[in-house]
């Protein structure tokens, strides 16, 4: 079964650092690989997206992630984090091989970023 | 083009009653998808909805269920609601293939007293 796991519940950067927000996958087929963000009270907007192609994949505001196929890894950078980028983060994979159409995403559990000024 | 709408954005409800939720896609969107968002089990997806047709369901009792119109708005009811049942109950709408992205509505947030 497809899964995605998120092992940091929080991370915290100085404002001005670089951040990583950490993401593995486990899916049978090439995943479909995509990152959220949520801030208090609101949807999820989306970030970035992997399907095919380039393994470094930029995204809104100055994100970008690399997909490394050999660690089923797809971490979330950003080279300076802003005291605006505090909020909650979700990697989703979409298993475009588990049979039939379907648009399901499966989530981590989202780690919380913290950016102290 | 406007955002995934959600209505209402908050209810509150007690347990044994029935609500509805409704969702208004991105125009031209076909594919919307429900998931419930709570602190313990985090994001889980409930149903998704291409051309009036549940194309996939998640692990939940039947007590919840869906249905997309015509115009691809889609309503999600939960009936007898329980106390466990209390959660942000997120829509996304999305162009049908696999590849496409889902954009996500600001949800409802339903309390279950």
């Amino acid at each position: 079964a497809q899964s995605v796991a998120q092992p940091e519940d929080q991370v915290n950067v100085a404002e001005g650092n670089p951040l990583t927000v950490k993401c593995t996958y486990s899916v049978s087929g090439n995943p479909y690989l995509f990152w959220y963000v949520q801030y208090p009270n609101r949807g999820l907007q989306f970030l970035l997206k992997y399907i095919t192609g380039d393994n470094l994949v930029k995204g809104s505001y100055g994100f970008e992630a690399e997909f490394n196929k050999s660690q089923t890894s797809f971490h979330l950078k950003k080279p300076s984090a802003l005291v605006s980028d505090s909020a909650l983060y979700f990697c989703a994979v979409r298993d475009p091989g588990g049979g039939g159409a379907t648009n399901k995403l499966i989530f981590g559990t989202g780690t919380l970023l913290a950016v102290q000024p | 083009k406007a955002g995934v709408t959600q209505t209402p954005r908050y209810l509150i409800k007690t347990r044994g009653q029935q609500v509805t939720l409704s969702c208004s896609p991105i125009s031209g969107h076909r594919s919307v998808s429900w998931y419930q968002q709570t602190p313990g089990q985090g994001l889980q997806f409930l149903f998704e909805y291409f051309s009036e047709t549940q194309r996939n369901k998640g692990n939940f009792p039947g007590r919840f269920s869906g249905r997309q119109f015509s115009n691809s708005r889609s309503e999600m009811n939960v009936s007898t609601l329980e106390l466990g049942d209390s959660a942000l109950y997120l829509c996304a709408s999305s162009l049908p293939s696999a590849q496409e992205t889902q954009y996500f509505g600001p949800g409802t947030r339903l309390l279950v007293l």
